[in-house]
């Protein structure tokens, strides 16, 4: 099944603080992990992607970890901001397959307090 | 460089007709994918076109088509709409087949 599954739904973390979603997949074929950015009313824009042959990647305050026996990977944002405040999806795809489809997870609400 | 552009930006149908969307991808970039996102949820695949062609096709049915253009721009086609059908679209486009994806603004779509 082409599933990912994200969570939590929503999350609240203090100015400063630590945000960490995660995500769980399904199909071992995807090789492609992109974490969206979405404001209200906007595209989702891309924050940081990993592949599966590292474990972690850092661009700035935004990392991803990977763990691929266990089929999951996660988005920590360090130094939280009220300006992070946003929607944030995982995704996967597989880039050899038709269509280079895109998978989303349901989406995580943050909201950073000041 | 410009980005991915979409137009309208809003727009509202009754059920039972039609609807077409456009889509500029960014400069230089040959493959466009369309997306359907309902309101809370993340985005649903509806179908790619690469170099004119269509590349894939997500869970939609055939009342949804596409359309790329030699300058790689898209037009998504929504024939008897149903009140479903309530969403944003978005579009993306990539440089490349399974490069990333850049999205645009979407269109937000209101079935009455």
């Amino acid at each position: 099944q082409q599933q990912v599954k994200q969570s939590p739904q929503s999350l609240i973390v203090q100015k400063g603080g630590i945000s960490i979603i995660n995500c769980a997949y399904e199909n071992t074929a995807f090789d492609y992990f992109p974490w969206y950015q979405q404001f209200p009313g906007k595209g989702p824009a891309l924050l940081i992607a990993i592949r599966p042959d590292v474990s972690e990647k850092k661009e700035g305050r935004f990392t991803i970890s990977f763990n691929k026996s266990a089929k999951q990977f996660s988005l920590h944002i360090m130094d939280s901001q009220p300006g992070d405040s946003a929607t944030y999806f995982c995704a996967a795809s597989q880039s050899r397959g038709a269509g280079n489809m895109l998978t989303f997870g349901g989406g995580t609400r943050l909201m950073v307090k000041p | 460089e410009t980005g991915v552009t979409q137009s309208p930006t809003h727009l509202i149908k009754t059920r039972g007709q039609q609807v077409t969307l456009r889509c500029s991808s960014q400069s230089g970039h040959n493959t466009v994918s369309w997306y359907q996102q309902a309101l809370g949820q993340g985005p649903q695949f509806i179908f790619q076109y690469y170099r004119e062609e269509e590349n894939g096709r997500g869970n939609f049915p055939p009342r949804f088509s596409g359309l790329q253009f030699p300058n790689y721009s898209s037009e998504l086609n929504v024939n008897a709409l149903e009140l479903d059908d309530s969403a944003l679209y978005l579009c993306a486009s990539s440089l490349v087949l399974g490069d990333t994806q850049y999205f645009g603004p979407g269109t937000r779509l209101t079935v009455l």
